[in-house]
């Protein structure tokens, strides 16, 4: 079976810059969240969609947004970008909003 | 708020030693407890959890005991091998915040033949 998946793998952009990343949960999964993991640092919540409603946030500002889609996918979308917002990105799914988490390989997000 | 503290590395050590890394905790109620391993250039794998106090998980020779009155989870393996290669981190889920994970800044461990 295949395990969650997220696109792109890497990523470069600018500042100011907008950018979109990607998120296939696991088959029947139907809970989508997501971490933002800068260097040498543990992964940090960003947001939690089950069922195609947010069900958590963490603190990070506005310019954060996510949304999931009838297929459970999901995608994050960052605007305004700076140069602090580089680092992994992390998406993880699981069955329901409060079962374990499995996570996907990251997308790798450099501002330049 | 929930928060996770987990010791410093790189922790370096000889293929067969003895492994503990610390790990705390500060969370309101009982929160699930949890050891997450990356290798690599891989994402995330969850290694063991515990879900109550005094309750021990186990997986690949690692284990953790949830410990609520030091308020600790600390990781141990009796005999490492140089494919424990990774980064650990300590991870909780809020007993009020299920759907939150909290995650310690992780540890690397190096294991040398």
């Amino acid at each position: 079976d295949a395990g969650v998946t997220q696109s792109p793998t890497h990523l470069i952009k600018t500042r100011g810059q907008h950018v979109t990343l990607r998120c296939s949960p696991i088959s029947g999964h139907k809970s989508v969240s997501w971490y933002q993991q800068v260097l040498g640092q543990g992964p940090q919540f960003i947001f939690q969609y089950y069922e195609k409603e947010e069900r958590g946030r963490g603190n990070f500002p506005d310019r954060f947004s996510a949304r999931q889609f009838p297929n459970y996918s999901s995608e994050l979308n960052v605007n305004a970008l700076l140069l602090g917002d580089s680092a992994l990105y992390l998406c993880a799914s699981s069955i329901g909003q409060y079962n374990e988490q499995f996570f996907g390989p990251g997308t790798r997000l450099t501002v330049l | 708020g929930d928060s996770v503290t987990q010791m410093e590395g790189p922790v370096t050590l000889s293929e067969e030693a003895f492994l503990t890394i610390n790990c705390t905790y500060t969370a309101t109620g009982y929160p699930s407890l949890f050891w997450y391993v990356q290798y690599p250039g891989e994402g995330l794998q969850l290694l063991l959890k515990a879900t109550k106090a005094d309750d021990k998980g186990s997986n690949k020779g690692f284990e953790a005991t949830y410990r609520k009155e030091t308020t600790s989870f600390h990781l141990e393996k009796g005999s490492v091998q140089v494919s424990d290669s990774a980064v650990y981190f300590c991870a909780l889920s809020g007993a009020y915040n299920f759907n939150k994970f909290y995650f310690g800044s992780g540890t690397k461990l190096n294991v040398k033949p």
